[in-house]
Protein backbone atom coordinates (compact mmCIF):
# COMPACT_ATOMS: atom_id res chain seq x y z
CA UNK A 1 0.00 0.00 0.00
CA UNK A 2 1.44 3.56 -1.14
CA UNK A 3 1.80 5.89 1.96
CA UNK A 4 0.69 9.69 2.04
CA UNK A 5 3.02 11.29 -1.27
CA UNK A 6 3.59 14.96 -1.32
CA UNK A 7 5.04 17.12 -4.25
CA UNK A 8 7.59 18.78 -4.89
CA UNK A 9 9.77 17.72 -2.49
CA UNK A 10 11.73 21.10 -2.81
CA UNK A 11 10.87 24.40 -3.85
CA UNK A 12 12.37 27.70 -3.77
CA UNK A 13 10.49 30.68 -4.38
CA UNK A 14 10.54 34.69 -3.95
CA UNK A 15 8.86 37.30 -1.43
CA UNK A 16 5.42 38.05 -2.93
CA UNK A 17 4.80 34.98 -5.34
CA UNK A 18 2.47 32.50 -4.77
CA UNK A 19 2.93 28.40 -4.20
CA UNK A 20 0.71 25.12 -4.26
CA UNK A 21 1.93 22.09 -2.73
CA UNK A 22 -0.11 18.86 -3.29
CA UNK A 23 -0.44 16.02 -0.98
CA UNK A 24 -2.04 12.53 -2.16
CA UNK A 25 -3.31 10.19 0.98
CA UNK A 26 -3.33 7.14 1.53
CA UNK A 27 -6.04 4.71 -0.43
CA UNK A 28 -9.07 4.98 1.43
CA UNK A 29 -8.47 7.38 3.49
CA UNK A 30 -10.66 10.51 3.17
CA UNK A 31 -8.99 13.32 5.89
CA UNK A 32 -5.99 15.20 4.88
CA UNK A 33 -4.65 17.83 6.99
CA UNK A 34 -1.82 20.42 6.99
CA UNK A 35 1.42 21.18 9.01
CA UNK A 36 3.74 23.78 9.04
CA UNK A 37 7.06 22.81 10.59
CA UNK A 38 9.87 25.58 11.75
CA UNK A 39 12.77 25.04 14.41
CA UNK A 40 11.02 27.63 16.19
CA UNK A 41 7.48 26.88 16.42
CA UNK A 42 7.63 23.07 16.08
CA UNK A 43 4.65 21.48 14.35
CA UNK A 44 1.51 23.92 13.54
CA UNK A 45 -1.77 22.57 12.06
CA UNK A 46 -3.00 24.77 9.26
CA UNK A 47 -6.25 22.92 8.41
CA UNK A 48 -8.28 19.72 7.81
CA UNK A 49 -9.99 18.84 4.99
CA UNK A 50 -12.52 15.71 4.94
CA UNK A 51 -14.70 14.77 2.11
CA UNK A 52 -14.24 17.95 -0.12
CA UNK A 53 -15.10 20.38 2.90
CA UNK A 54 -12.77 22.19 5.19
CA UNK A 55 -13.53 20.53 8.84
CA UNK A 56 -10.48 22.17 10.90
CA UNK A 57 -8.31 25.60 10.92
CA UNK A 58 -5.61 26.74 12.81
CA UNK A 59 -4.85 30.19 13.16
CA UNK A 60 -2.82 30.97 10.36
CA UNK A 61 -4.02 33.82 8.12
CA UNK A 62 -6.23 33.88 4.97
CA UNK A 63 -2.84 33.63 2.72
CA UNK A 64 -2.91 30.24 3.72
CA UNK A 65 -5.66 28.40 1.98
CA UNK A 66 -6.62 24.79 0.41
CA UNK A 67 -8.89 22.58 -0.72
CA UNK A 68 -9.26 18.33 -1.37
CA UNK A 69 -10.77 17.14 -4.54
CA UNK A 70 -13.03 14.28 -4.67
CA UNK A 71 -10.60 11.49 -4.81
CA UNK A 72 -9.65 13.26 -1.40
CA UNK A 73 -6.12 14.58 -3.12
CA UNK A 74 -5.67 17.77 -1.30
CA UNK A 75 -3.81 21.04 -2.41
CA UNK A 76 -2.50 23.76 -0.20
CA UNK A 77 -1.77 27.24 -1.19
CA UNK A 78 -0.09 29.58 -0.07
CA UNK A 79 -0.40 33.48 -1.61
CA UNK A 80 1.80 36.51 -1.27
CA UNK A 81 4.55 34.87 0.18
CA UNK A 82 6.81 36.09 3.30
CA UNK A 83 10.09 34.86 4.45
CA UNK A 84 8.40 33.91 7.45
CA UNK A 85 6.59 30.99 4.98
CA UNK A 86 9.91 29.12 4.67
CA UNK A 87 9.45 25.80 6.65
CA UNK A 88 8.18 22.08 6.13
CA UNK A 89 4.87 21.47 4.81
CA UNK A 90 3.84 18.24 6.28
CA UNK A 91 0.46 16.55 5.22
CA UNK A 92 -1.03 13.84 7.45
CA UNK A 93 -3.88 11.58 5.76
CA UNK A 94 -5.96 9.66 8.12
CA UNK A 95 -9.00 7.20 7.72
CA UNK A 96 -11.92 9.22 9.20
CA UNK A 97 -9.94 12.25 10.46
CA UNK A 98 -9.91 10.12 14.08
CA UNK A 99 -8.26 7.18 13.65
CA UNK A 100 -4.06 6.73 13.46
CA UNK A 101 -2.34 9.46 11.10
CA UNK A 102 0.53 9.34 9.09
CA UNK A 103 2.51 12.09 7.63
CA UNK A 104 3.91 12.72 3.99
CA UNK A 105 7.41 13.57 3.17
CA UNK A 106 6.92 17.12 3.67
CA UNK A 107 7.30 19.64 1.02
CA UNK A 108 9.90 21.83 2.53
CA UNK A 109 9.95 25.66 0.94
CA UNK A 110 12.30 28.55 1.23
CA UNK A 111 11.23 31.58 0.41
CA UNK A 112 13.58 34.22 -0.98
CA UNK B 1 -5.00 27.00 27.27
CA UNK B 2 -3.65 24.07 24.91
CA UNK B 3 -0.34 23.05 25.91
CA UNK B 4 1.83 19.78 25.48
CA UNK B 5 4.81 19.61 27.34
CA UNK B 6 7.81 17.21 27.11
CA UNK B 7 11.49 17.02 27.93
CA UNK B 8 13.62 19.06 25.73
CA UNK B 9 16.93 16.58 25.48
CA UNK B 10 17.68 13.22 27.17
CA UNK B 11 20.94 10.85 26.74
CA UNK B 12 21.00 7.17 26.87
CA UNK B 13 23.14 4.46 26.64
CA UNK B 14 22.71 1.59 23.63
CA UNK B 15 20.90 -1.29 25.07
CA UNK B 16 19.07 0.37 27.82
CA UNK B 17 15.51 1.42 28.25
CA UNK B 18 14.54 5.59 28.43
CA UNK B 19 11.18 6.77 29.54
CA UNK B 20 9.67 9.61 27.55
CA UNK B 21 6.96 11.62 29.40
CA UNK B 22 4.41 14.06 28.08
CA UNK B 23 1.81 15.65 30.21
CA UNK B 24 -0.81 17.41 28.28
CA UNK B 25 -3.53 20.25 28.86
CA UNK B 26 -6.03 20.55 25.58
CA UNK B 27 -9.89 22.01 25.27
CA UNK B 28 -10.77 18.57 24.46
CA UNK B 29 -8.91 14.77 23.77
CA UNK B 30 -9.81 12.23 21.17
CA UNK B 31 -6.73 10.52 21.06
CA UNK B 32 -2.60 10.59 21.75
CA UNK B 33 0.18 9.92 19.38
CA UNK B 34 3.79 9.36 18.99
CA UNK B 35 5.92 10.30 16.39
CA UNK B 36 9.12 9.65 15.68
CA UNK B 37 11.66 12.65 13.10
CA UNK B 38 14.58 11.93 12.33
CA UNK B 39 16.73 15.30 11.36
CA UNK B 40 15.58 16.46 7.77
CA UNK B 41 12.61 13.46 7.72
CA UNK B 42 8.99 13.47 8.03
CA UNK B 43 7.51 12.33 11.37
CA UNK B 44 6.97 8.52 11.56
CA UNK B 45 4.09 6.90 13.22
CA UNK B 46 4.93 5.01 16.33
CA UNK B 47 1.75 4.63 18.40
CA UNK B 48 -1.66 5.68 19.09
CA UNK B 49 -3.17 5.81 22.52
CA UNK B 50 -7.06 6.52 22.93
CA UNK B 51 -7.46 4.51 25.96
CA UNK B 52 -5.82 4.71 29.62
CA UNK B 53 -3.09 1.82 29.49
CA UNK B 54 -0.05 0.36 27.91
CA UNK B 55 0.16 -0.59 24.28
CA UNK B 56 3.19 -2.55 23.75
CA UNK B 57 4.69 -2.90 20.06
CA UNK B 58 7.96 -4.21 19.83
CA UNK B 59 10.89 -2.25 21.31
CA UNK B 60 8.45 0.87 21.93
CA UNK B 61 5.35 0.88 24.49
CA UNK B 62 3.28 3.49 25.45
CA UNK B 63 0.69 4.78 27.96
CA UNK B 64 -1.74 6.54 28.46
CA UNK B 65 -3.61 7.96 31.63
CA UNK B 66 -6.21 10.47 30.80
CA UNK B 67 -7.60 11.68 34.56
CA UNK B 68 -4.09 12.80 34.57
CA UNK B 69 -3.37 14.09 31.66
CA UNK B 70 -0.17 11.91 31.02
CA UNK B 71 1.44 9.67 28.50
CA UNK B 72 5.14 8.08 28.24
CA UNK B 73 7.29 6.55 25.25
CA UNK B 74 9.00 3.28 26.46
CA UNK B 75 11.98 2.62 24.44
CA UNK B 76 13.65 -0.71 25.14
CA UNK B 77 17.14 -2.37 23.92
CA UNK B 78 17.72 1.31 22.46
CA UNK B 79 20.14 0.98 18.92
CA UNK B 80 22.00 3.86 17.90
CA UNK B 81 19.39 4.25 14.81
CA UNK B 82 16.40 5.54 17.57
CA UNK B 83 18.31 9.01 17.76
CA UNK B 84 15.83 11.34 17.02
CA UNK B 85 13.26 13.57 18.05
CA UNK B 86 10.25 12.02 19.64
CA UNK B 87 7.35 14.15 19.19
CA UNK B 88 4.06 13.63 21.42
CA UNK B 89 0.89 15.07 20.28
CA UNK B 90 -3.04 15.12 21.53
CA UNK B 91 -6.25 15.63 18.74
CA UNK B 92 -7.76 17.61 20.01
CA UNK B 93 -11.99 16.81 18.99
CA UNK B 94 -14.47 15.14 20.30
CA UNK B 95 -15.25 11.48 18.35
CA UNK B 96 -15.81 11.91 14.82
CA UNK B 97 -15.36 15.86 14.50
CA UNK B 98 -11.83 14.82 13.25
CA UNK B 99 -9.68 17.18 14.53
CA UNK B 100 -6.33 18.93 14.50
CA UNK B 101 -3.57 17.29 15.98
CA UNK B 102 -1.56 19.54 18.77
CA UNK B 103 2.39 19.24 19.22
CA UNK B 104 4.59 19.05 21.86
CA UNK B 105 8.17 20.63 21.10
CA UNK B 106 9.62 17.00 20.76
CA UNK B 107 12.42 15.48 22.96
CA UNK B 108 15.86 15.25 21.23
CA UNK B 109 17.08 11.78 22.35
CA UNK B 110 21.02 11.17 22.28
CA UNK B 111 22.06 7.47 22.02
CA UNK B 112 25.51 6.88 23.12
CA UNK B 113 27.44 3.79 22.59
Amino acid sequence: KAGVTQTPRYLIKTRGQQVTLSCSPISGHRSVSWYQQTPGQGLQFLFEYFSETQRNKGNFPGRFSGRQFSNSRSEMNVSTLELGDSALYLCASSLRGNTEAFFGQGTRLTVV
Amino acid sequence: GQNIDQPTEMTATEGAIVQINCTYQTSGFNGLFWYQQHAGEAPTFLSYNVLDGLEEKGRFSSFLSRSKGYSYLLLKELQMKDSASYLCAVRDSVANQGGKLIFGQGTELSVKP
